[in-house]
Formats: structure tokens, C-alpha cells, sequence
């Protein structure tokens, strides 16, 4: 069955970086993409990227550019999000998805989703 | 920026009733739209893609429609299981991003 396994919570300080891990299993991990969604304290989710596994290319929303890196390794099937120069406003779930229906199917949703990993950041 | 407005914020009903929530596109996404419904706790989850499509495993009384800048899910029949939060999705551009809405959630009255 497919599952997205994600890292454990992070505490930061205010400016440092933090790098979630996203690990896939179940399915071919380079056919389809790995999108990143983010759900501050409240309701509202985020999206902020995805990455296709297959060659690494990344799209990000321009909200998160310059800031952003998502990465893969494909020896582990391992995804990799980095959020730099963290604010407390960056404080949230992240969690990630997969795209619905493979990398050929674009624009698509997100079908499997990671169990989430928290992100404090506070001084 | 494309953004997305779902009414209502909260949404009191019975089991049993019919529950219909809307969103709103402030531009056309033509049918790139979708809809999650997610418990506390958890991660959203796929309920339906461009806008009318129920994704395997969702049970039939859940159903989507609209086109351009207005959309709506139905659940003809709420069940015990349906209490949750349900946003809509656009995900036809990229740039800046894919949006998702503001959330209505489906409470027992």
C-alpha cells in the first residue's frame, strides 16, 4: 500500500532552517510527484511546492521562493523539503503529498498524504 | 493570484440531511478543482478531483460540480463519519500556487 512517512517535530529558533524528510514506499517512487502543504494553527492549509523524483526539477510557490529547496534522493525513495530564514509565522504542519495521477498528469491534486511533521519555531 | 472563498465558515446539519458547500474562484480554473475532507489530527484527504470525479474508495453520496469560478459538494445524506472540515482546491496554476480555501466545518446540530 502506498505511505508517505515523514520525520519527527522540530523546534527552531527564529532564522535557523529546518529540513523535513519524506520517505515513500508502496509505488514506483519516480512516477509521480511529491507536493509539500503547510497548515499554520487554524485551519487554512498552504501550498508550497512540489518536486517531480524522476529528473529533481521543482516548482515552487512564489510565496516560497528563494527560501524553499525540495530535493530527492531516488536510493532511498526520500523526498526533502528545507525552509530557510524561519519566522514564528513559519510555525505550522507540513506535510507531504502525492500528485494524483503520476508526472504525466499535470495540473493534478494530491491523492496520498504524509502524517505531517510539526514545525515551532520560537526563541 | 487565484483565490478561493468557501461558504459557509461552519455548517450545523443532522444525520441524515443534505449538506451542500460552495466555493467560489475568483477567477476561472476552468475544472481544476478539488475537494478534501480532513478530521482533526490528520491529513486532509482526496474526496474529489476536477471538480466532479470521486476519487476510488469515496462512497457515493459525496458528489462535486460546477465549472469555471463556482463549485459545490454534496453529501445527499450525512452520515456519523462525514463530521469534518472540507476545503476546496484549485490546482490549475502553478504560479503563484495552487490555493486552497478557507474550510467549512461540518458540525452536529
Amino acid at each position: 500500500q502506498v505511505q508517505l512517512v515523514q520525520s519527527g517535530a522540530e523546534v527552531k529558533k527564529p532564522g535557523a532552517s529546518v529540513k523535513v524528510s519524506c520517505k515513500a514506499s508502496g509505488y514506483t517512487f519516480t512516477t509521480y510527484h511529491i507536493h509539500w502543504v503547510r497548515q499554520a494553527p487554524g485551519p487554512g492549509l498552504e501550498w508550497m511546492g512540489m518536486i517531480n523524483p524522476s529528473g529533481g526539477s521543482t516548482t515552487y510557490a512564489q510565496k516560497f521562493q528563494g527560501r524553499v529547496t525540495m530535493t530527492r534522493d531516488t536510493s532511498t525513495g526520500t523526498v526533502y523539503m528545507e525552509l530557510g530564514s524561519l519566522t514564528s509565522d513559519d510555525t505550522a504542519v507540513y506535510y507531504c503529498a502525492r500528485g494524483w495521477g503520476g508526472v504525466v498528469t499535470i495540473p493534478a491534486p494530491q491523492d496520498y498524504w504524509g502524517q505531517g511533521t510539526l514545525v515551532t519555531v520560537s526563541s | 493570484d487565484i483565490q478561493m472563498t468557501q461558504s459557509p465558515s461552519t455548517l450545523s446539519a443532522s444525520v441524515g440531511d443534505r449538506v451542500t458547500i460552495t466555493c467560489r474562484a475568483s477567477q476561472s480554473i476552468s475544472s481544476w478543482l478539488a475537494w478534501y475532507q480532513q478530521k482533526p489530527g490528520t491529513a486532509p484527504k482526496l474526496l474529489v478531483y476536477q471538480a466532479s470525479n470521486l476519487e476510488s474508495g469515496v462512497p457515493s453520496r459525496f458528489s462535486g460540480s460546477g465549472s469555471g469560478t463556482e463549485f459545490t459538494l454534496t453529501i445527499s445524506s450525512l452520515q456519523p463519519d462525514d463530521f469534518a472540515t472540507y476545503f476546496c482546491q484549485q490546482y490549475k496554476t502553478y504560479s503563484p500556487g495552487h490555493t486552497f480555501g478557507g474550510g467549512t466545518k461540518v458540525e452536529l446540530k
